[in-house]
């Protein structure tokens, strides 16, 4: 089973900031949180990768509260390209054995005009 | 281009023939893994391998499907007596556990129709 849950779909306008969010109650203390965007035939892209607190790349922000228990993807000013859908991953190999590598069903995100 | 290649990208097969497919990891990466998705649904774990050695694998993985990597590179998923419900793409990624999170790399995916 997988061990995140996300919104099935979110919407938004050009130009907005646009949050994520993925929830992991059952993390443990060595679990990583991975998030991937995926377009219709390709493979899954990484993203951004983080353990606590925030991490932020060219591309996206990752906000981790202290429990753990949830994260935040934020994609800012998205774009009509940023239509795709969005995963969350959580304990690759560290303890959780193939689960870590289960993913959810994601969160489609639709960017209109 | 140094990211993960799988080949071939598309294949149609007709039902009960065999069916391969090879994937390319990130050359420093000893962490190899298969996945297999279907329309709107996301990527299922199927196995992976350290090395040579097989280190889990789904139940999803039955016995028709067989996974190696012989020299611990390069490794090949074959299907056997494929059936119309394989259809799906084939995705393969890799790793290098000694990057703090093992962060799981994907190829653009071999997708399979089985007619």
């Amino acid at each position: 089973l997988a061990k995140t849950t996300q919104p099935i779909s979110m919407d938004s306008y050009e130009g907005q900031e646009v949050n994520i969010t993925c929830s992991h109650n059952n993390i443990a203390t060595n679990d990583y949180i991975t998030w991937y965007q995926q377009f219709p035939s390709q493979g899954p892209r990484f993203i951004i990768q983080g353990y606590k607190t925030k991490v932020t790349n060219e591309v996206a922000s990752l906000f981790i509260p202290a429990d753990r228990k949830s994260s935040t993807l934020s994609l800012p000013r998205v774009s009509l390209s940023d239509t795709a859908v969005y995963y969350c991953l959580v304990g690759v190999l560290t303890g959780g054995g193939a689960d870590g590598l289960t993913f959810g069903k994601g969160t489609h995100l639709i960017i209109q005009p | 281009d140094t990211g993960v290649s799988q080949d071939p990208r598309h294949k149609i097969t007709k039902r009960g023939q065999n069916v391969t497919f090879r994937c390319d990891p990130i050359s420093e990466h000893n962490r190899l893994y298969w996945y297999r998705q279907t329309l709107g649904q996301g990527p299922e774990f199927l196995t992976y391998f350290q090395n040579e050695a097989q280190l889990e694998k789904s139940r999803l993985l039955s016995d028709r499907f067989s996974a190696e990597r012989p020299k611990g590179s390069f490794s090949t998923l074959e299907i056997q007596r494929t059936e119309q419900g394989d259809s799906a793409m084939y995705l393969c990624a890799s790793s290098s556990p000694g990057q703090a999170g093992n962060t799981i790399y994907f190829g653009e995916g071999s997708w399979l129709t089985v007619v």
